[in-house]
This record gives C-alpha cells, sequence and structure tokens, in this order.
C-alpha cells in the first residue's frame, strides 16, 4: 500500500504561535489527502480533504482561517496551525487514499503529536 | 448522515481465544468496508479491507460481510497480547453527497488480550 510520511512526528509550541505540519506521498502522486485530528481515547475526526491545486474542503465547525492547508504539489499537503492554543493539542494525522486502485484503500501517515503550552 | 458504529467494548479475551469485532453502517450504498488497528499512541494501520458479501481470511483475521444486514465483523483467531489495541471499522461512502474517497469511520473496539 501507499507508503505516507509525516513531518515533524512530534512539535511543542508556544500559545500563540503557528505550527506547520508537513504530509508527503512517497511512492505515487496523490491528488487528494486527508487530515484527521484525534484526541486522547476519542476516534478520528476529519478535519478536511486537501486537493491538489484547489482549496480545500472542510468539515462543518473546522476553522478555515485557523487551519491553513496547502496541497502545492502531487506528493505534498501541509496542514498550518494558526494561533495555536492549548485546546489545539491533539494528535493530527493525514491519510492519503488510492484512488487510482479499484477497489482502492487508504493509507495513514505516522501522525503529528501537537502540544500547545 | 453516514453512521458507523461499534460495539463499545472494551473487549477482553484471554490468549487463544477467539475475539469478535462488530460494526454496523447506515449507507446502504457504501460498497468498501475496511478494518484498521490503532496501538495507543500510534496512527491507524489497515488490516483488512472487504468488498464483497461473506468472509475473507487472512492469516488469523477474517472479516465478514452482510450487506443486506448492513454488518461487517471481525474475527481474530488464536488472539495474542500483541493483538491488544484499538480496532476501528472504516465504510467508504457512496459517492452520493460523499467526498470521492471519504472514509466514515467508527469510534472504534478497545481490545484487550491477557495471557
Amino acid at each position: 500500500g501507499a507508503v505516507v510520511s509525516q513531518h515533524p512526528s512530534w512539535v511543542i509550541c508556544k500559545s500563540g504561535t503557528s505550527v506547520k505540519i508537513e504530509c508527503r506521498s512517497l511512492d505515487f502522486q496523490a491528488t487528494t489527502m486527508f487530515w484527521y485530528r484525534q484526541f486522547p481515547k476519542q476516534s478520528l475526526m476529519l478535519m478536511a480533504t486537501s486537493n491538489e491545486g484547489s482549496k480545500a474542503t472542510y468539515e462543518q465547525g473546522v476553522e478555515k482561517d485557523k487551519f491553513l492547508i496547502n496541497h502545492a504539489s502531487l506528493t505534498l499537503s501541509t496542514l498550518t496551525v494558526t494561533s495555536a492554543h492549548p485546546e489545539d493539542s491533539s494528535f493530527y494525522i493525514c491519510s492519503v487514499p488510492e484512488l487510482w486502485r479499484i477497489p482502492y484503500e487508504q493509507y495513514f501517515g505516522p501522525g503529528t503529536r501537537l502540544t500547545v503550552t | 448522515q453516514k453512521e458507523v458504529e461499534q460495539n463499545s467494548g472494551p473487549l477482553s479475551v484471554p490468549e487463544g481465544a477467539i475475539a469478535s469485532l462488530n460494526c454496523t453502517y447506515s449507507d446502504r450504498g457504501s460498497q468498501s468496508f475496511f478494518w484498521y488497528r490503532q496501538y495507543s499512541g500510534k496512527s491507524p494501520e489497515l488490516i483488512m479491507s472487504i468488498y464483497s458479501n461473506g468472509d475473507k481470511e487472512d492469516g488469523r483475521f477474517t472479516a465478514q460481510l452482510n450487506k443486506a444486514s448492513q454488518y461487517v465483523s471481525l474475527l481474530i483467531r488464536d488472539s495474542q497480547p500483541s493483538d491488544s489495541a484499538t480496532y476501528l471499522c472504516a465504510v467508504k461512502g457512496s459517492n452520493r453527497g460523499s467526498t470521492l474517497g471519504r472514509l466514515y469511520f467508527g469510534r472504534g473496539t478497545q481490545l484487550t488480550v491477557w495471557p
């Protein structure tokens, strides 16, 4: 299946600063990537769909101005958490669907753990 | 609203036993179903996918799908302590009203296999 990397694997930042998380598809070109957030003991919550060459699609309740997504190339999507606050501390995970393959499968990156102090 | 429900757990079984995980879904048009395993502090790992009614076996894992009942399950035979994790059921939404490729996840069932 798809090989997906994320960077950094963990980050600690101060309240009010911005943090950028990278998601890379290492072995094929991904026109679509998904960004999830997961709080402790809770399930995955889809935040947004990242589309190469166009604007991201955000889920209801997710602030697009706070969580900036840029899918500038077919192998890289970035999520920037702007003006981070302690409540943004969470596990952020991207995934890449193999849309070219029928039936398709979806693979996750290793995740980025964000702690805002 | 496309919902995916899992038995809440936690589920605890002895080593060597069969662990049974269940999942129901609301979108009758769904065609693709997945089981992910998530260890504590890690991201989900795809362990099984199933698309046709019936059983699909892969080693100690068997996925079962019944589209008429909108039900999918995962059986783990000869459970090992290393199987202790949270198991997430995921359903690919039918194309109507869904982002292409989007998965809908259940809340997960935590499995503990004790020696």
